[in-house]
């Protein structure tokens, strides 16, 4: 059964303070890998697409990276506005566009 | 460049009554996708359609949830005789043709039912 699980489920940072978030996938044959950064009360908002182990994608203080089990965000010298939930999601099995998402990880940026 | 659109944003039912959620792609895409966010869960998976034409329902409850994208026109959930466990964030989605492209996702239609 295709999986993703993310963690931690929360995160407490102080500005500035660099970290990394998990997230860890069981899937038939990996056909792309996405995260999604989710503010309250709004929709999911389309970060990094990732295909391929060893693949690499960066946007301003966040950087994705993709092993065979699992794909890890880090985020560099992170400021109150990057103080949201991030999403980790993978294709399903099969011939589908169906993503399944993890439960997310909230990050709380504190100035 | 307008992005996903859904409406209503906000909608309020009381059990058994029918309710009715749109949601347009972004322009050039002819993909949608549903999802429903359940409170303290995360997002899950309902239905993929293109125009006319389901692909996959294999998230869609058995009973009243019906989805369509007609030729011309924003896509429809349907949700018929709501009940209190129906209360969610729906989230529609699209992507340009073909399901190996990213999704993009729309505000979100948060549905009340009491």
């Amino acid at each position: 059964e295709d999986q993703v699980t993310q963690s931690p489920e929360a995160l407490r940072l102080q500005e500035g303070e660099s970290s990394s978030l998990n997230c860890s996938y069981t899937v038939s044959g990996l056909r792309g890998l996405f995260w999604y950064r989710q503010d309250p009360g709004k929709g999911p908002e389309f970060l990094f697409t990732l295909y391929s182990a060893g693949e690499e994608k960066e946007k301003e203080r966040l950087k994705a990276t993709l092993t065979k089990k699992e794909s890890f965000l880090h985020i560099t010298a992170p400021k109150p506005e990057d103080s949201a939930t991030y999403l980790c999601a993978v294709r399903g099995s099969g011939n589908t566009g169906k993503l399944i998402f993890g439960q997310g990880t909230t990050l709380q940026v504190k100035p | 460049n307008a992005g996903v659109m859904q409406n209503p944003r906000h909608l309020v039912r009381r059990r058994g009554q029918e309710a009715r959620l749109r949601c347009s792609p972004m322009k050039g895409h002819s993909h949608v996708y549903w999802y429903r966010q359940l409170p303290e869960e995360g997002l899950k998976f309902m239905v993929y359609l293109q125009k006319e034409n389901i692909i996959d329902e294999s998230g869609m409850p058995k009973e009243r949830f019906s989805a369509e994208f007609p030729k011309e026109g924003p896509s429809i959930l349907r949700i018929q005789q709501v009940v209190r466990g129906d209360s969610a964030a729906y989230f529609c989605a699209s992507s340009p043709a073909g399901s190996r492209y990213e999704q993009y996702f729309g505000p979100g239609t948060r549905l009340t039912v009491t």
